[in-house]
């Protein structure tokens, strides 16, 4: 299982651009790479999932180099609901033993 | 589409009590999944079910145990309670969206909150 190493929290304003990066240096050939929102009381939800190069959705983009070794979740202009915590999460398709970590603390301040 | 369900929303129990979690989707997926998240730290597997008739391990099983019932519903026990028992849980299932090329979503219910005393 690839372990992910990601910020344990970061701070931003209303409108700015957050990049949050996710380290997974032991990623195997056949894994994604998946990032999840939790907000409080609530269950993790899906942003956005890719396998290499570049991927976008209509809330996020997902940067990932060559090597595959790490991912950069990107939020455009960023508002106060978007604070929340951000998972990175790695593992392939049929894996079904998912390991999250303790994720990224995203504080939006006005 | 109620997608994934879990009963009850919250509960208190005394040590050595039992109880049962229950977890159902609406979404026709194979696998689910029972995970603990304790304050301020990340989701950890309790078991996983990859198809109906088939439970695995996860990372934290000690103390519970799982029903596959059926393709649509999961549920956890606790047999003997204990206070180092006390997170929310969340049920998950796993889907393939067609939005999604080639990947695949896990699908988070709203959770139970366990205190034991």
């Amino acid at each position: 299982l690839a372990k992910t190493t990601q910020p344990i929290s970061m701070d931003s304003y209303e409108g700015q651009e957050v990049n949050i990066t996710c380290s997974h240096n032991n990623i195997a050939t056949n894994d994604y790479i998946t990032w999840y929102q939790q907000f409080p009381s609530q269950g993790p939800r899906f942003i956005i999932q890719g396998y290499k190069t570049k991927v976008t959705n209509e809330v996020a983009s997902l940067f990932i180099p060559a090597d595959r070794k790490s991912s950069t979740l990107s939020l455009p202009r960023v508002s106060l609901s978007d604070t929340a915590v951000y998972y990175c999460l790695v593992g392939p398709n049929y894996g079904q033993n998912f390991v999250f970590g303790p994720g990224t603390r995203l504080s939006v301040l006005p | 589409n109620a997608g994934v369900t879990q009963t009850p929303k919250f509960q208190v129990l005394k040590t050595g009590q039992s109880m049962t979690l229950q977890c159902a989707q609406d979404m026709n997926h194979n696998s689910m999944y029972w995970y603990r998240q304790d304050p301020g730290m990340g989701l950890r597997l309790i078991y996983y079910s990859a198809s109906e008739g088939t439970t695995d391990k996860g990372e934290v099983p000690n103390g519970y145990n799982v029903s596959r019932l059926n393709k649509r519903e999961f549920s956890l026990r606790l047999e003997s309670a204990a206070p180092s028992q006390t997170s929310v849980y969340f049920c998950a299932s796993l889907g393939f969206p067609k939005r999604i090329r080639l990947g695949y979503e896990q699908y988070f219910g709203p959770g139970t909150r366990l205190t034991v005393t």
